[in-house]
């Protein structure tokens, strides 16, 4: 069982450059999201959706873009990265939007020069 | 808004101590609430739930009891192995139009033999 995959586990950026962090799940969950982690700050929330085709915010949306058009992807772009963007990413899902326990994947470690 | 008071870290033990890690929430309704586990270089894991008011969660030996009136969900475990060392995050759940669940600030624990 694959569960949720994230891509790349590492990347480097220079400020400025964009990219696109995958996420994928194979449990046809409704409900994705991403955060990031940073030390001593917990996970705070960037971006969710329930469902394909339903996007919103969350607590630190600035900086970022995600789109939903298939039910198994939920795709995080960084437009113009800054190194105040230097952070672990993690995606996450769930069958439903409440009560049902959120599956993380492995993160993304992203480091902006 | 909302937020979670996690015990602060880190916390180290001896193997066979008894552990308690603090966490207090404020949020609207009484929400279903989480705690997490983070391994090394892993992402976050189930480790346990509770849905209402006086419900105890358990796994693993970890347990925790769902307390409306102070509005907290501490961790307990009555003898903690090496192999617990891990990072810890209390989470409640504010349903999907707020993005789900918002985390603590986690707590690093140790465990030596």
């Amino acid at each position: 069982n694959a569960g949720v995959t994230q891509t790349p586990k590492f990347q480097v950026l220079k400020t400025g450059q964009s990219m696109t962090l995958q996420c994928a799940q194979d449990m046809n969950h409704e409900y994705m999201s991403w955060y990031r982690q940073d030390p001593g700050m917990g996970l705070r929330l960037i971006h969710y959706s329930v469902g394909a085709g339903i996007t919103d915010q969350g607590e630190v949306p600035n900086g970022y873009n995600v789109s939903r058009s298939t039910t198994e992807d939920f795709p995080l772009r960084l437009l113009s990265a800054a190194p105040s963007q230097t952070s672990v990413y993690f995606c996450a899902s769930s069958y439903d939007n409440y009560n049902s326990p959120l599956h993380f994947g492995n993160g993304t470690r992203l480091t902006v020069t | 808004g909302d937020s979670v008071t996690q015990m602060e870290g880190p916390v180290t033990l001896s193997e066979e101590a008894f552990l308690t890690i603090n966490c207090t929430y404020t949020a609207t309704g009484y929400p279903s609430l989480f705690w997490y586990v983070q391994y090394p270089g892993e992402g976050l894991q189930l480790l346990l739930k509770a849905t209402k008011a006086d419900d105890k969660g358990s796994n693993k030996g970890f347990e925790a009891t769902y307390r409306k009136e102070t509005t907290s969900f501490h961790l307990e475990k009555g003898s903690v192995q090496v192999s617990d060392s891990a990072v810890y995050f209390c989470a409640p759940d504010r349903g999907s139009t707020l993005g789900r669940l918002y985390f603590g600030r986690g707590t690093q624990l140790t465990v030596w033999p």
